[in-house]
Parts: C-alpha cells; structure tokens; sequence
C-alpha cells in the first residue's frame, strides 16, 4: 500500500478482555516494529520482525503482550487480560530493510487503545 | 541506562528561527534521529545524521552534534505555522547490535504564532 495502516484507529475495551491490533506495512518492506506511546510520552520499542521471526522482543512488557507475523507482511499484536494501564497509541512501523540504522522505518498512524 | 532528554515546549513567532535541543546517554550511539509528529498523523523522519558527523543541514533545518557533550539540536529556520507539532529526539544506542530499537525522548511541543 502507499503507506503503513493501522486498524482500528480506535479501540476501547473492558478491563480484561482480549484485543488484537492489525498493522499492515508498506509493500515489500521485510522490516515491522510495533511502539508504545503513552500520553506525554515518546514511543517505547515492543517488538520488530524481521520476515516472519521476531528478531528482537525485548520491549514487550510481559506475558500478556504477543505479536506475530506468519507471512511477512500483516502484523498483529495481541494483549491478553487488559489492564488500564494497557491504554496508549499502539505504533506500527516497517522500513525496506532491517535495522533502523540503515534503512528508514515509515509510521503508522497508530491504535489508540483504551482500556476502562 | 539509556535516556534521551528534551525540553518540552517551545514557543516562536512566524519567521522566527526555532532551536530544539536534546541530550541523549549513549555516547556509542551511532544515529540520532529527529522525528515530527502532528495531530492525528503518523511519526515522520524528518533528518538524521551519523556520529561522526557535527553538523548536517536539509533546507530549512540544521541538525548540530556534539558528541563531547552528547547534544543534539535542531534548527527550523524562517519558523511557519505548518511547523507546529511534537518533535522527538530519538537514538540507537550500541547495546542494540541489530539497530532495531529507537529510543525517543518524551518529545518538544513546538508551538508558532503568527
């Protein structure tokens, strides 16, 4: 697609409750990144996926936070048991190539998440 | 640990020059990065620039490096009402071999007046 899109652009759930978060990256990009962003604050580093593996996890959360990618392009990150504090922008990036140093990630405009 | 700093609001007068400033901890860093957010929009890349370098400038915007001091700045010259917006500092830093995660500051509000 001419851009990284994200569905939906709003989510509100209960505390609780399961919810996925689709992203689907610009074409032919092998590289996908989901981020965080709290109210106020800049983006968090979740997860990246280079193809269909995710090469580096070290910033979700914890066990309840999960991300896939079984053919190389749509994304998805799943949140079980949400809790309030679950509640931000959830970002999708993708970049040609991986590492963010060598190749540039293009945004989403993101999922805003809120849990009550 | 790691952090990137930054100021959190600044306000300018159209025509004006703005100078957003950042300090980050990684003094191994490899690329800084200056990303613009607006309402309702995605995270753009507006310019980066390699360690080694001290200064690079794209049209209106200088970015300016001093490793010494781990400063970055940016630099919006002739400021316009299209620049208000969330800017975000934003670094690799050398414990992420693979250069997969962006640390970002908390992100300067950028505000122009006419």
């Amino acid at each position: 697609g001419a851009g990284v899109s994200q569905t939906p652009s709003n989510k509100v759930t209960e505390k609780g409750k399961y919810v996925e978060l689709r992203c689907d990256p610009i074409s032919g990009h092998t590289a996908l990144y989901w981020y965080r962003q709290s109210l106020g604050q800049g983006p968090e580093f979740l997860i990246y996926f280079q193809g269909t593996g995710a090469a580096d996890d070290s910033g979700l959360p914890n066990d309840r936070f999960f991300a896939v990618r079984p053919e190389g392009s749509v994304s998805t990150l799943k949140i079980q048991r949400t809790e309030r504090g679950d509640s931000a922008v959830y970002l999708c990036a993708s970049s040609l190539t991986g590492g963010q140093g060598r190749s540039e990630a293009f945004f989403g405009q993101g999922t805003r998440l809120t849990v009550v | 640990g790691e952090d990137v700093e930054q100021s959190l609001f600044l306000s300018v007068r159209e025509g004006d020059s703005s100078v957003i400033n950042c300090t980050y901890t990684d003094s191994s860093s490899t690329y800084l990065y200056w990303y613009k957010q607006e309402p309702g929009a995605g995270l753009q890349l507006l310019t980066y620039i390699f360690s080694n370098m001290d200064m690079k400038q794209d049209q209106r915007l200088t970015v300016l490096l001093n490793k010494k001091d781990k400063h970055l700045s940016l630099r919006i010259a002739d400021t316009q009402t299209g620049d208000s917006a969330i800017y975000f500092c934003a670094e690799i830093p050398e414990a992420n071999q693979a250069g997969t995660a962006l640390i970002f500051g908390k992100g300067t509000t950028l505000s122009v007046s006419s």
